[in-house]
């Protein structure tokens, strides 16, 4: 079965820094990983995904992820945090097994929090 | 237009109510899916829908009817919910194999 995990309730970044949310996850077969962020009361946005190709993947917002097959990792990274990225981030992976193939499994989320 | 949308935003019913929530989509997307969230918790799959026939049904009560009358529409009919079921209800769409694009979630409370 596909799974993802993430390792970290809350991650604490200044403002200004570098930041990275973790991310694993086990497929049996090629991962389709995503990430997402949810705002408090509203739905969750698409910021990127990796599919196949180049290991660096580039997102909306200025985010980016780095797919590392031989640790089972898709880390989500930004150069410099801002504070309005604040929010609960989801990594997700792809059912490949479900029915309908398209279905997410969503990991526990982390909770960025960023300060001024 | 990459926007699905969710009606209502809010919504409060009692335990013998008969009520719906509504969704829509206008990205061609053939792919329509029903989670449930709790606060601070990762989304819970429901229901999936692929050319606008039921394809997944995550063993979920009968008091949750979907329904997807077209491929642009998505319904869940809510009846004799318990309040254990208040929570955010996200609707999204892809296509298949893509990424989902979420609405903005209906918010329900069971009193």
């Amino acid at each position: 079965a596909q799974s993802v995990a993430q390792p970290e309730d809350q991650v604490n970044v200044a403002e200004g820094n570098p930041l990275t949310v973790k991310c694993t996850y086990s497929v049996s077969g090629n991962p389709y990983l995503f990430w997402y962020v949810q705002y408090p009361n509203r739905g969750l946005q698409f910021l990127l995904k990796y599919i196949t190709g180049d290991n660096l993947v580039k997102g909306s917002y200025g985010f980016e992820a780095e797919f590392n097959k031989s640790q089972t990792s898709f880390h989500l990274k930004k150069p410099s945090a801002l504070v309005s990225d604040s929010a609960l981030y989801f990594c997700a992976v792809r059912d490949i097994g479900s029915q309908a193939g398209t279905a997410l499994i969503f990991g526990k989320g982390t909770t960025l929090s960023v300060s001024s | 237009d990459t926007e699905v949308t969710q009606t209502p935003k809010h919504l409060v019913m009692g335990m013998t109510n008969k009520k719906s929530l509504k969704c829509e989509q206008h990205m061609g997307h053939r792919a329509m899916y029903w989670y449930k969230q709790k606060a601070k918790k990762p989304p819970e799959l429901m229901f999936v829908y692929s050319y606008e026939k039921l394809s997944i049904n995550e063993s979920v009560p009968s008091r949750f009817s979907p329904e997807c009358p077209n491929s642009s529409l998505l319904n869940l009919h809510l009846h004799a919910l318990q309040p254990e079921d208040s929570a955010l209800y996200l609707c999204a769409s892809s296509h298949h194999g893509g990424e989902l694009f979420f609405g903005e979630g209906s918010r329900l409370t069971v009193l």
